[in-house]
């Protein structure tokens, strides 16, 4: 089944305490992009990966860092996180040509 | 840049009601739009999509058509059901330069139907 996993599901940490949210896709695209979603703001993207070593800010890159060592993976790591930080993350992929993204299940992620 | 605004939410509806939502965008060239839906609990998932002027799309019998000429791509349905109560997501793709690949999102509206 083509699909977009993340892990975990739901998290919740405190200030300062390095986490890595994982995504991994199978649909051999080369786009792979994270997303986090607050409420009346819709989706802002983080950072983007056009293929494998080539990543780049999103709109709200500050506080995360992301990795594209092989196509099928694209981790978002916050270091040091905020509750600033607290929010909803998605991870997706595509074929960017197309447009359309395929979004995994989504990361509630809260930070004390 | 690129921009998306929807109507505000929430909407509430009466099972077999008629649905719109608004969806106005700006961007440069010739951008794909989007409708994603995303059901409680779920991750988004693409509704309909329609990628150059006067193109419907439509699925689930929800459809938008892309009118260049008022920049918009609103949502409809005839009647809807308990099980649209979902939060609808109005996007674009715009091929061009450093967005290539981006997807830029209007703010979401929750829609909730009661029977």
């Amino acid at each position: 089944e083509a699909q977009v996993t993340q892990n975990p599901r739901y998290l919740i940490t405190v200030t300062g305490k390095k986490l890595t949210v994982t995504c991994s896709q199978n649909m051999n695209h080369e786009y792979m992009s994270w997303y986090r979603q607050d409420p009346g703001l819709g989706l802002r993207q983080i950072y983007y990966s056009m293929n494998v070593e080539v990543t780049d800010k999103g709109d709200v890159p500050e506080g995360y860092k992301v990795s594209r060592k092989e196509k099928r993976n694209f981790p978002l790591i916050l270091e040091s996180p905020s509750p600033n930080q607290t929010s909803l993350y998605f991870c997706a992929s595509s074929f960017p040509s197309l447009g359309e993204q395929f979004f995994g299940p989504g990361t509630r992620l809260t930070v004390l | 840049g690129n921009s998306v605004t929807q109507m505000e939410g929430p909407v509430t509806l009466s099972e077999e009601a008629f649905l719109t939502i608004n969806c106005t965008y700006t961007a440069t060239g010739y951008p794909s739009l989007f409708w994603y839906v995303q059901y409680p609990g779920e991750g988004l998932q693409l509704l309909l999509k329609a990628t150059k002027a006067d193109d419907k799309g439509s699925n689930k019998g929800f459809e938008a058509t892309y009118r260049k000429e008022t920049t918009s791509f609103h949502l409809e349905k005839g009647s809807v059901q308990v099980s649209d109560s979902a939060v609808y997501f109005c996007a674009l793709s715009n091929a061009g330069g450093t967005s290539y690949g981006k997807l830029t999102f209007g703010q979401g509206t929750i829609l909730t139907v009661h029977p």
